[in-house]
C-alpha cells in the first residue's frame, strides 16, 4: 500500500541548514518529489530523486534517498525567510501511470 | 509558461448544491488529478484520470464524481455539497512519460455553508 508520513512543523533560524524528513512505504516507487507550498498558492516542484539515485544536491537543496529504510530527507542550506512555507514529499510509481501519493506536509517557520 | 488554471480562487456554496470545479491545462499531459487539501491531512487523492472519459478513485472519492470528456479540461462535481466538504481543492497535471512531474493550479477554496 502507499502511505507517505512527515512531521508536521520545523523552526530553524536564519542562516542555519534545515532538514526535512519523509518515509513511504511503497516500494515500487519510481520517482520522489519535494513540493513546496508557500501561502495561498498551489504546490510548485523544489526537486525529485529517481529511486536508483542515492543522493541528489541542486543549488541550495540536497535530497538523500535511502531505500532500504524508505527515508527520504531535504536537507535546504542557508535557510533564508523566503524558504518558511509549507514542504510535500510525494512518491509516484511509473507502472501506475505515475500517480502521486502526498505526505501531510512539514510547515517550516524560520526565525530572523 | 505552463498552465494548470482552476476556474475560481474562493467560491461559497449551500449545503444541497451541485458545485462544479474546473481545471484546464495547456501541456497536453495524458493525467490529470483532483486532490483536497486540509491542516494537518496534507493532499488527499480524490480522483485521478489518465486518459480522456477515463478516470480512477482515489483515496477519497465518496461524495465527488469527475468528468473528462477534453484531454485538457478534467472537472470535479460535489453532487450535493455538504459542511465537511468545505476545504481546499487543488487540482494538477503530469505527463505519463519522463519524470512524471506535476503541475498545479492555484487551488480553489470552498465554503459550503
Amino acid at each position: 500500500g502507499e502511505d507517505v508520513e512527515q512531521s508536521l512543523f520545523l523552526s530553524v533560524r536564519e542562516g542555519d541548514s534545515s532538514v526535512i524528513n519523509c518515509t513511504y512505504t511503497d516500494s515500487s516507487s519510481t520517482y520522489l518529489y519535494w513540493y513546496k507550498q508557500e501561502p495561498g498558492a498551489g504546490l510548485q516542484l523544489l526537486t525529485y530523486i529517481f529511486s536508483n539515485m542515492d543522493m541528489k544536491q541542486d543549488q541550495r537543496l540536497t535530497v538523500l534517498l535511502n531505500k532500504k529504510d524508505k527515508h527520504l530527507s531535504l536537507r535546504i542550506a542557508d535557510t533564508q525567510t523566503g524558504d518558511s512555507a509549507i514542504y510535500f514529499c510525494a512518491e509516484s510509481i511509473s507502472a501506475a501511470g505515475n500517480k502521486l501519493t502526498f505526505g501531510g506536509g512539514t510547515r517550516v517557520l524560520v526565525k530572523p | 509558461d505552463v498552465k494548470v488554471t482552476q476556474s475560481s480562487r474562493y467560491l461559497v456554496k449551500r449545503t444541497g448544491e451541485k458545485v462544479f470545479l474546473e481545471c484546464v491545462q495547456d501541456m497536453d499531459h495524458e493525467n490529470m488529478f483532483w486532490y483536497r487539501q486540509d491542516p494537518g491531512l496534507g493532499l488527499r487523492l480524490i480522483y485521478f484520470s489518465y486518459d480522456v472519459k477515463m478516470k480512477e478513485k482515489g483515496d477519497i472519492p465518496e461524495g465527488y464524481s469527475v468528468s473528462r470528456e477534453k484531454k485538457e479540461r478534467f472537472s470535479l462535481i460535489l453532487e450535493s455539497a455538504s459542511t465537511n466538504q468545505t476545504s481546499m481543492y487543488l487540482c494538477a497535471s503530469s505527463s505519463r512519460g519522463f519524470r512524471g512531474e506535476a503541475f498545479f493550479g492555484q487551488g480553489t477554496r470552498l465554503t459550503v455553508v
